[in-house]
């Protein structure tokens, strides 16, 4: 079982906006603005889309933004498009021994 | 440009040890933080190690410590992992990542395009 909770899978329409959630606790998302966002393609190795809640590297499209309220990360993709449909993970620091954790993992469906 | 190439992996038996290596290229090895993140067939990924720039500072998942050795040999630009008491759970893509740190949080900027380890009989 993943420390961080996200719905197993989530669909849009092209055009449409989906958010992605990322529950935690405040011993990780809720306690630090650690958190970070991976597209990862069948096959390919994941890249990194979001990082400190809210910032995009250099090269990730303004459609994809993260914020955070309490113990909730979110991811949201705007104006869907068919190359956005892959796996989203989000990752954040934890108190616990374990250091750093993933979410489960959320598979994004573009109908 | 930044370039992670793993290596190493294969098939082993229960109980059996391996040894992976990650080739990094295309920026200052030295000056980054590097990590192993596994992903099981079929499953979501799970970091494993983390390993400071000078190696004076390693950090494990649970499921891993006392088995799992990260290294790095900043002369070579090279990232290891040492996996000794191999299990079948420990079956996984392994990838090598660049952590890079913020002034706010660290985080994978960059990854490899890993390496399969597969623990069976």
């Amino acid at each position: 079982q993943s420390a961080l909770t996200q719905p197993a899978s989530v669909s849009g329409s092209p055009g449409q906006s989906i958010t992605i959630s990322c529950t935690g606790t405040s011993s990780d998302v809720g306690g630090y603005n650690y958190v970070s966002w991976y597209q990862q393609h069948p096959g390919k190795a994941p890249k990194l889309m979001i990082y400190d809640v809210s910032n995009r590297p250099s090269g990730v499209s303004n459609r994809f933004s993260g914020s955070k309220s309490g113990n909730t990360a979110s991811l949201t993709i705007s104006g869907l498009q068919a190359e956005d449909e892959a796996d989203y993970y989000c990752s954040s620091y934890t108190s616990s021994s374990t250091f750093e954790v993933f979410g489960g993992g959320t598979k994004l469906t573009v109908l | 440009e930044v370039q992670l190439v793993e290596s190493g992996g294969g098939l082993v038996q229960p109980g059996g040890s391996l040894r992976l290596s990650c080739a990094a290229s295309g920026f200052t090895f030295s000056s980054y933080w590097m990590s192993w993140v596994r992903q099981a067939p079929g499953k979501g990924l799970e970091w494993v190690a983390n390993i400071k720039q000078d190696g004076s500072e390693k950090y494990y998942v649970d499921s891993v410590k006392g088995r799992f050795t990260i290294s790095r040999d900043n002369a070579k630009n090279s990232l290891y992992l040492q996996m000794n008491s191999l299990r079948a759970e420990d079956t996984a893509v392994y990838y090598c990542a660049r952590r890079r740190c913020s002034s706010t949080s660290c985080f994978y900027d960059y990854w490899g395009q890993g390496t399969l380890v597969t623990v069976s009989s």
